[in-house]
């Protein structure tokens, strides 16, 4: 069956600081991988997504994410964090069914 | 446009007690809906899906129940809560054979 997993809970990092977090799946096929932002009390935000090609994808609010089939992941970066950024990020895949399965997600928190 | 309703933003409702949280899309026709849970500290989990009227697939056996009167409209019920229903529900739809969702603003259930 197919799994993400995100390996980090919480996150803390300084404004202006780089960022990664890290997501792992597990997909016979080549996924359909994704990444989402919620913000507190809120629905979820796509910030960006992979379905083949390009394995170095661009996304919304300055993200971008890189998939290595070798590694089975597909972390998400952004070179300098906004204050504006704390939320809480989901890596997600789609399975055979076209139902997305999500890993339990990475808190990020922004120091000043 | 597309657009997605989710109602009420938050419940409080007694243990024992019925539950129905509605969805409702606009713009499309005939999308794939969703209900997912998130609980408090954790990630989302599937509740349930649909892919036409009257057809839902449950992804884990539960208190809750899901039904699809019409096209676009999703509603997630229960005839007796516990105290375990708590948490954040989300709605989703997508459209037929596409990967990418998007979410209503989700409903916050807290069961005393």
């Amino acid at each position: 069956a197919q799994s993400v997993t995100q390996p980090d809970i919480h996150i803390t990092v300084s404004e202006g600081a780089s960022l990664e977090l890290r997501c792992n799946y597990s997909y016979g096929a080549t996924p359909y991988l994704f990444w989402y932002v919620q913000s507190p009390g809120q629905g979820l935000q796509l910030l960006l997504k992979y379905f083949s090609g390009d394995t170095l994808v661009q996304g919304i609010k300055g993200f971008e994410a890189e998939f290595k089939r070798s590694q089975s992941s597909f972390n998400l970066r952004k070179p300098s964090v906004h204050w504006s950024d704390a939320a809480e990020y989901f890596c997600a895949v789609v399975d055979s069914s076209y139902k997305l399965i999500f890993g339990s997600g990475t808190r990020l928190l922004v120091r000043p | 446009s597309q657009t997605i309703h989710q109602w009420p933003a938050t419940l409080v409702q007694p243990v024992g007690s019925p539950l129905s949280l509605e969805c409702t899309v606009e713009g499309t026709s005939n999308p794939n809906l969703y209900w997912y849970r998130q609980a408090a500290g954790r990630g989302l989990q599937l509740l349930f899906y649909s892919v036409g009227i009257g057809q839902i697939s449950s992804e884990v056996p539960q208190n809750l129940s899901a039904s699809r009167p019409q096209d676009r409209q999703f509603i997630l019920s229960s005839k007796k809560l516990l105290l375990s229903d708590s948490g954040f529900y989300l709605c989703a739809w997508s459209e037929q054979g596409s990967t990418e969702a998007f979410f209503g603003q989700g409903t916050r259930l807290t069961v005393v």
